[in-house]
Parts: C-alpha cells; sequence; structure tokens
C-alpha cells in the first residue's frame, strides 16, 4: 500500500530557533498533503493543507508566518516551524489523500515529536 | 465547537469485556472513518462507512454508520490488550470535495490483561 514517511522522527531544539520536517509521499504522487498537530492526550488538529505548486491553505488560528509550509514537488510537503517555543512541542502528523478514484482514504506518516527547550 | 463528539474519552476494561464507543454529530457526513492510533505513532485507518444504516465487521470491531449518517460506533468483542490504543472517528469537510479530514477528539482504550 501507499506509504507516507517523515523525517525526523523526532527533534529537540532550542527555543528561537527554527525546525524544518518532512513529509514525503513514497510510491505516490501527492497534490495535496495536510498536516496536523497533536497534543498529548489529545486529538490531531487539522493545522493546514499543503497544495503542490501554490500556497498552504491554512485553518483559523494558525500563524502562516510561523508555520511555513512548501509543497515544492509532488511527493514532499515541508513544514517549517518558525522561532520556535515550548509551546510549539507537540507530535505533527501529515497525511495524503489516496490518488485512487473513489477512494476515501488517507495516508499518514509515522509523525515528529517536536521538543523544544 | 466540535464538529464530532466522541465518548466516553476515557476507557478501562478487563481483558474479555465488550465496549462500544460512540460517535455523533448534529451534520450529516458522505461517510466517516474509524482510526486507531498508538502512541508515538501515526493513525492508522480501520474503516470507512459510507451508507446510512451500514454494518461492517472487522474481526472482533463491528463498525455502524447511523441512518441519517450522522453518528457511528465501534463495538470491541473480548477486547484483548493489543487493542489498547485510541480511537478516532473522522468526517471528511462538508463544504469541499474530498480533501480534509476532522477527527473526533477520541477515545482513549485500555485493555487490562
Amino acid at each position: 500500500g501507499a506509504v507516507v514517511s517523515q523525517h525526523p522522527s523526532w527533534v529537540i531544539c532550542k527555543s528561537g530557533t527554527s525546525v524544518k520536517i518532512e513529509c514525503r509521499s513514497l510510491d505516490f504522487q501527492a497534490t495535496t498533503m495536510f498536516w496536523y498537530r497533536q497534543f498529548p492526550k489529545q486529538s490531531l488538529m487539522l493545522m493546514a493543507t499543503s497544495n503542490e505548486g501554490s500556497k498552504a491553505t491554512y485553518e483559523q488560528g494558525v500563524e502562516k508566518d510561523k508555520f511555513l509550509i512548501n509543497h515544492a514537488s509532488l511527493t514532499l510537503s515541508t513544514l517549517t516551524v518558525t522561532s520556535a517555543h515550548p509551546e510549539d512541542s507537540s507530535f505533527y502528523i501529515c497525511s495524503a489523500p489516496s490518488t485512487l478514484p473513489n477512494v476515501d482514504t488517507q495516508y499518514f506518516g509515522p509523525g515528529t515529536r517536536l521538543t523544544v527547550l | 465547537t466540535q464538529l464530532l463528539e466522541q465518548s466516553p474519552q476515557f476507557l478501562s476494561i478487563q481483558e474479555g469485556e465488550n465496549l462500544t464507543v460512540y460517535c455523533n454529530s448534529s451534520s450529516v457526513f458522505s461517510s466517516l472513518q474509524w482510526y486507531r492510533q498508538e502512541p508515538g505513532e501515526g493513525p492508522v485507518l480501520l474503516v470507512t462507512v459510507v451508507t446510512g444504516g451500514e454494518v461492517k465487521k472487522l474481526k472482533r470491531l463491528t463498525f455502524q454508520f447511523g441512518d441519517a449518517r450522522k453518528d457511528s460506533s465501534l463495538h470491541i468483542t473480548a477486547a484483548q490488550p493489543g487493542d489498547t490504543g485510541l480511537y478516532l472517528c473522522a468526517a471528511l469537510r462538508l463544504k469541499t470535495s474530498y480533501d480534509k479530514v476532522i477527527f473526533g477528539p477520541g477515545t482513549s482504550l485500555s485493555v487490562i490483561p
């Protein structure tokens, strides 16, 4: 089946630095990818929709200048957390929808654990 | 306000017991999905229900979609420790064609040996 990978799987950074997280579709092309954030013992919250070749669409309340999304190719989307602060510490998960017709399936990455000190 | 509500939020049961998790909304959906997520991993799709009243079985798991397509339930028979995890229902956004999955708050299940 389709596979989505994320890199890194975990990262620890100092407050004020920027961190880039990659999301790759390994055996299919994804014109759209989604970024979610999940705090401990909570559900996944959709942050933004990443669109290949165009600007990302952000959900209400998500700062687009803080969470920079780039979808430069059909297999790669990146999320950059700029000037990270401890409250940005979270589990970040990306997903890509199936490209098969009439198949409502999202393929999720394994997630990236970000800890900001 | 949450688009999807789940109950219970937490559930701790003994191995061998049965349980039901509910997912409710005031909105009508084209389909609902159930995922299971283990700590430190991404969610894994269990099932998609599309037709009102539909029932799907996956081994000891039974999924039902409400007749009005506003709610769904997940029933686990004879729970096992391996069933422990976060169960999430999810729905497709209403206003757009398929491209977004919105998750419910989740039910954290713990099955004690």
